[in-house]
This record gives structure tokens, sequence and C-alpha cells, in this order.
């Protein structure tokens, strides 16, 4: 039963820390996705990769975030130093992309519940 | 700007009545619309996917519409039973990025 898996599921850290949020794709699947969702601001996205290479991150506050694929099976999406704002689900998808744009299914993971103190 | 809606933001219904969860956007230049369940402290469960040059999808109990020249989506519960209390999101696929409804939160009344 092939899944998205996020580690850790929950995540309570103090401002300042830095914080490693992992998502393993789905095998065979070539894009990976980072979403954030907030009770105020519900699901948004954060960045998008292609076949490992970030196509978007325009979604990130830069200046904290960071987000990479190290190889085809592990995304990561770093927070350094956090904040309290910062709390919220951050869940990560992944899908499989044919040509130029992205027609399929995402498949999402669980979601890390990140709170910051 | 793509902008999805999705009315109502709460539903209570007794078991076994069939209902309908509708989403709407505001450009019609889309790639595909899914529906998804997300559970209470929980992930998202994709449940529909329709491309754009499809009309409906159906799985089981559900069935999903699309118009695309309205803006219009329709998810279609038959015979709803307790398990189906969730909240269904609907989101917009242009290009790559998903834009998300708010969400109808939906119980059914055993």
């Amino acid at each position: 039963d092939a899944r998205v898996t996020q580690t850790p599921r929950d995540k309570v850290t103090e401002m300042g820390q830095e914080v490693t949020m992992r998502c393993q794709p789905i095998l065979g699947h070539n894009t990976v996705f980072w979403y954030r969702q907030t009770m105020m601001q519900g699901l948004e996205l954060l960045a998008y990769f292609r076949n490992r290479a970030p196509l978007d991150d325009s979604g990130m506050p830069k200046d904290r975030f960071s987000a990479e694929m190290p190889d085809a099976t592990l995304a990561t999406l770093k927070i350094q130093p956090s904040e309290p704002r910062d709390s919220a689900v951050y869940f990560c998808a992944s899908g499989l992309a044919l040509g130029g744009a992205f027609y399929n299914e995402q498949f999402f993971g669980p979601g890390t519940r990140l709170t910051v103190l | 700007k793509q902008e999805v809606t999705q009315i109502p933001a709460a539903l209570s219904v007794p078991e076994g009545e069939n209902l309908v969860l509708n989403c709407s956007f505001t450009d019609s230049a889309i790639y595909n619309l899914q529906w998804f369940r997300q559970d209470p402290g929980k992930g998202l469960t994709s449940l529909l996917l329709i491309q754009s040059s499809q009309r409906e999808q159906t799985s089981g109990r559900l069935n999903a519409s699309l118009d695309k020249s309205s803006g219009r989506s329709t998810l279609y519960i038959a015979a709803s039973q307790p398990g189906d209390s969730a909240t269904y999101l609907c989101a917009v696929n242009s290009n790559y990025q998903l834009i998300w409804g708010a969400g109808t939160k939906l119980i059914i009344k055993p």
C-alpha cells in the first residue's frame, strides 16, 4: 500500500530552535509539494519540486524556511529559527508529472503538527 | 487570481440522506479539480479527481461533477453514513498549484 510518510508526526519546540520535517514520497513519483495548514489561512503551498529540483518556493518565508530533496526518496523542510507564528500542520504531497504541466492526483502524507512555544 | 469558495461551511444531516456539497471557482482555466476528505487531526484523503475535459467522476457512493464554464463543481454523497462525517475540501489545479476552498464540515447524525 503505497503512501506518503512524514516524520515527526508531532513536534513541540521553543522559539528560536531549528525544526526539520521529513517526507518520503511514494516510490516512483517525481513531484513533491509542501503545504502548510492553519485555521486562519487554510492550506497554502510552500514549495514544489519536480525531479528533485525546486520549481517554486515563492510561498516560503525565505529568511527562515528552506526545502531540499537530497535524493528521490527524501524531502526536507527546515525552519531556522522557528517562531510561534510557524505553528501549523505541515503536509507533504507527491504525484507523478508527465510532460510540462501537472495534471495528476496529489497524494498527501499524514502531516507534521508543529507547535512553537 | 484564482479563488475557490465552498458552500455551505457546515452541514448537519440525518443518516441516510443524499446530500450535495458545492465548490465554485473564479477562473475557468484549470487543469483539474480534486475533492479531498479530512478527518479531525488527520491528513487529506483524495476522493475524486476530475480533469478539465471531464464532466463527472464516480467512486462508490460519491459522484463529483464539473462545469468549467460556470466555475462550479458539486460533490454528491448518496445514502450518507455517520462515517462520512469529516471536512470536505475541493482544490483547483491551475498548473501545478492547488488552490483550496475553506472546506465544508459535514456531520451525519445517526
